[in-house]
């Protein structure tokens, strides 16, 4: 597709179940990112990878939080147990290159709420 | 920590005024600085980038930074009512691993009809 596709684009769940959130970078794009985004506030870095591995996941709150792209291209982000505090929109963006220049594109987003 | 400070606004102007935007950061050694654009409910999307102390223009955009002040700017000129969103300041700290954006909270602008 011609930009970041993120599914599903909204997520109610209840509280303590399992989500997943997936997402399709633009392609040819081997850098992806995941950012949270909670109402009023800027995005907030979650996890970072460089093809198939996770080169930087310092921003992953705690250790119910996962991310994976095994072919180094979709990813999935994968939160367990989930809390009321994970409500928020989580965003995956893109780039062609991971220099300090990379322009990162944004797909629109999955809203996850927590009931 | 890292921070990136944003006037939350809300910035009001009137249709083809001039709108200033102003972002300031704490990570001296940054090296790479954007502005996003967001509407409301939806993504933020890339409008400026900017690497060299100076001016950048593109069409009614010009981003301005001063490392020295630690200091990056956006002019929106001949504001239009399309322009009403939130602009967001993100901020690429040093580092050869760092390649997350920090962001502001950003500054919710209004152009006036």
């Amino acid at each position: 597709g011609a930009g970041v596709s993120q599914t599903p684009s909204n997520k109610v769940t209840e509280k303590g179940k399992y989500v997943e959130l997936r997402c399709d970078p633009i392609s040819g794009h081997t850098a992806l990112y995941w950012y949270r985004q909670s109402l009023g506030q800027g995005p907030e870095f979650l996890i970072y990878f460089q093809g198939t591995g996770a080169a930087d996941d310092s921003g992953l709150p705690n250790d119910r939080f996962f991310a994976v792209r095994p072919e180094g291209s979709v990813s999935t982000l994968k939160i367990q147990r989930t809390e009321r505090g994970d409500s928020a929109v989580y965003l995956c963006a893109s780039s062609s290159n991971p220099g300090i220049r990379n322009e990162a594109f944004f797909g629109q987003g999955t809203r996850l709420t927590v009931v | 920590q890292k921070e990136v400070e944003q006037n939350s606004g809300p910035l009001s102007v009137p249709e083809g005024a001039i709108a200033s935007l102003n972002c300031t950061y704490s990570d001296r050694g940054s090296q790479s600085f954007f502005w996003y654009r967001q509407y409301s409910g939806k993504s933020p999307e890339l409008i400026m980038f900017i690497y060299s102390n100076g001016d950048k223009e593109d069409g009614r955009f010009t981003a301005q930074l001063n490392k020295a002040s630690q200091y990056v700017s956006l002019l929106i000129r001949d504001s239009q009512p399309s322009d009403s969103a939130t602009y967001l300041c993100a901020v690429k700290p040093p580092g050869a691993g760092s390649y997350q954006l920090t962001f502001g909270k950003g500054t919710k602008l209004s152009v006036i009809p």
